[in-house]
């Protein structure tokens, strides 16, 4: 069973920096798209950025571009997040989700548990 | 940007009833990429539905994705007590993906 674990959500103040990471189980990292996706408490889903496999490709919610960087290393099997200028609307849970194979980048099959972000002074 | 709205907001029903949950686009939602996921209290989401109608690996038949263009719905043919949760439909047919806001269902 592949499995995703997320780390690196703190308390930051705002204009703040924070680097996420997520970790995944399996050798299917290294062949599947990447997702970040958040939550602020008590709302919705909300789709930040997404990775090729081979990270020659990114997309970004409008929100967010030019601000968060996403970025992976297959040797690592691990997906990144870099998070600057942060706002206090960028308070959230952080999920990483995996797509279900190569060509699929769109959907996710795959999720981690998810880790928390506070922008606060 | 495509923009998701879900209706209702919440349903109220009770085990054994049928749920009926749209997804309507503020545009055409190419090849029918749409999925479904379902969310409970603490947890992440799971997907449901890809491609507005295949289930998903180890998804019971219960559920069942239709729809096209800018109109979608996701069924539930007979409530179990682990499906009130809350849905959330997501497009896929362009760069910038996008999330509806949810439909809550509840217990009546």
């Amino acid at each position: 069973e592949v499995q995703a674990v997320e780390s690196g959500g703190d308390l930051v103040q705002p204009g703040g920096s924070l680097r996420l990471s997520c970790e995944v189980s399996r050798f299917t990292f290294s062949n599947n798209w990447m997702h970040w996706v958040r939550q602020a408490p008590g709302k919705g889903l909300v789709w930040v950025s997404r990775i090729s496999v081979e990270g020659s490709t990114t997309d970004y919610a409008d929100s967010v571009k030019g601000r968060f960087t996403i970025s992976r290393d297959n040797a690592k099997s691990t997906l990144y997040l870099q998070m600057d200028s942060l706002r206090a609307d960028d308070t959230a849970v952080y999920y990483c989700a995996q797509g279900p194979n190569y060509y699929e980048s769109g959907f996710m099959d795959v999720w981690g548990r998810g880790t928390t972000v506070i922008v606060s002074s | 940007e495509i923009v998701l709205t879900q209706s209702p907001g919440t349903l109220s029903l009770s085990p054994g009833e049928r749920a009926t949950l749209s997804c309507r686009a503020s545009q055409i939602v190419t090849n029918r990429y749409l999925a479904w996921y379902q969310q409970k209290p603490g947890q992440a989401p799971r997907l449901l539905i890809y491609g507005a109608s295949n289930r998903a690996t180890g998804i019971p038949d219960r559920f069942s994705g239709s729809g096209s263009e800018t109109d979608f719905t996701l069924s539930i043919s007979t409530l179990e007590p682990e499906d009130f949760a809350v849905y959330y439909c997501q497009q896929y047919a362009t760069s910038v993906l996008t999330f509806g806001g949810g439909t809550k269902v509840d217990i009546k």
